[in-house]
């Protein structure tokens, strides 16, 4: 089965307020993870990475957390946009050039 | 998306008919991969080629084969079309970011329809 998935497999977020999207993996193994972001009729495409040895990551607007005593890993929006409405991805690579997706979080962001 | 191009887009076939996928990059990546998605089951890798000629089976190669004569080009085909086999296809080629995460680049998807 899957080895990365998702908690909620939707989010709605008022515009404006900040969005968090979970994930949970079950192998200690995985060198990296990774956050995509999947739009209506596009291929996934790539937000933000952590490796396994740091337990904090910030990019622009995002921030992604990995808590690996839970085996826990989040994404934070800050102040999330209309644009900010897609499909959201968590996937983690052991070292062999693939990588295992969760199912997938829907956000949905109200005006 | 990043020099990758799938063809067809779009596809419906009927069961039982063989179908080829084409995946071609301009960025001369060694890795290519063709992930399927489903509802409520993210990407899940069917094949991966790591250079010409050399590729590996995923975790739902049945019903699938691939080739890769080239660096370029990564060809998936279903030899006989199920239902089943209803599903975006995407392609995607391997980059590294400056982290050393392998990240990858995926194409726009094609989306088969089998009858």
């Amino acid at each position: 089965g899957e080895s990365v998935g998702l908690h909620l497999p939707t989010l709605s977020v008022q515009e404006g307020d900040n969005s968090i999207i979970n994930c949970a993996y079950s192998n200690s193994a995985s060198d990296y993870f990774i956050w995509y972001k999947q739009e209506s009729g596009k291929g996934p495409q790539f937000i933000i990475d952590i490796r396994s040895n740091m337990d904090k990551r910030q990019g622009q607007r995002v921030t992604v957390l990995l808590n690996k005593t839970v085996k826990h890993l989040s994404l934070q929006i800050a102040a999330t946009q209309p644009g900010d409405s897609a499909v959201y991805f968590c996937a983690e690579n052991k070292g062999d050039y693939k990588l295992s997706f969760g199912a997938g979080t829907t956000v949905t962001v109200r005006a | 998306d990043a020099g990758i191009t799938q063809s067809p887009r779009h596809k419906v076939t009927e069961t039982g008919t063989p179908v080829t996928l084409r995946c071609h990059q301009t960025e001369n990546h060694r890795y290519m991969y063709w992930y399927r998605q489903d509802p409520g089951h993210g990407l899940r890798l069917i094949h991966y080629s790591y250079g010409v000629k050399d590729t590996d089976k995923g975790e739902v190669s049945d019903g699938y084969s691939v080739s890769r004569s080239k660096t370029e080009d990564f060809l998936l085909t279903l030899e006989s079309a199920t239902s089943s086999q209803t599903s975006v296809y995407f392609c995607a080629i391997s980059a590294t970011e400056s982290s050393g995460a392998n990240v990858l680049t995926f194409g726009a998807g094609s989306r088969l329809t089998v009858l």
